[in-house]
């Protein structure tokens, strides 16, 4: 079974430090692009972020809300991808989600599938 | 890049279909076709329902269709059932400077 699981989440001041984890099982990790997606409470999907596999150059790619603060990193020996969030603000307060591009037959794929169960960060003093 | 926009609610009666819709600008939904659509329950995690407009994955019901035309992708549901009642979001691929961008959601009511 596909399975992505966050945690790292929690509660830190306005302009603190947090980084967060995304162990993925059951695919080819190496092979896939992972993605970090946010969801404040009551609101919509905002996309933050992706790395791209070794094959790609690890290439990296951020929305501009979080450029500059946030670092997309992974390990693929241990088959899990980071977000690493510095200068963190009261409105990147949110669920944060870890999904993937799926590797498939024709190559990347362009969309999310699955997703994880998100963890909640909450940036306040 | 600003947010694709979807109506906030849309609601229809058992057995009924009802379309949602997705418009975007020619930079993102109108110059590619990488649009996706999830289904979100409440405290749950999105699930992918369609992708590329039109492909379903294994394991979506037939119910669930999805087309596009210009900037505009719609999401259709057919035979409306209980279950359907979820948030629904678009998605579409923006170009190489911010790659992806979601539409603002929109909440499906089943009478």
């Amino acid at each position: 079974e596909v399975q992505l699981v966050e945690s790292g989440g929690g509660l830190v001041q306005p302009g603190g430090s947090l980084k967060l984890s995304c162990a993925a099982s059951g695919f080819t990790f190496s092979g896939s692009a992972m993605h970090w997606v946010r969801q404040a409470s009551g609101k919509g999907l905002e996309w933050v972020g992706r790395i791209r596999s070794k094959a790609n150059s690890y290439a990296t790619a951020y929305a501009a809300s979080v450029k500059g603060r946030f670092t997309i990193s992974r390990d693929d020996s241990k088959n899990t991808a980071y977000l690493q969030m510095n200068s963190l603000k009261t409105e990147d307060t949110a669920v944060y989600y870890c999904t993937r591009h799926p590797l498939t037959i024709f190559g990347v794929a362009n969309w999310f599938d699955p997703w994880g169960q998100g963890t909640l960060v909450t940036v306040s003093s | 890049q600003s947010a694709l926009t979807q109506p906030a609610s849309v609601s229809g009666s058992p057995g009924q279909s009802i379309t949602i819709s997705c418009t975007g600008t020619s930079s993102d939904v109108g110059s590619y076709n990488l649009v996706s659509w999830y289904q979100q329950h409440p405290g749950k995690a999105p699930k992918l329902m369609i992708y590329e407009v039109s492909k379903r994955p294994s394991g979506v019901s037939n119910r669930f269709s999805g087309s596009k035309s210009g900037n505009t992708a719609s999401l259709t549901i057919s035979g409306l059932q209980a279950e359907d009642e979820a948030d629904y979001y678009c998605c579409s691929y923006a170009g190489s400077s911010t790659p992806w961008v979601f539409g603002g959601g929109t909440k499906l009511t089943v009478l």
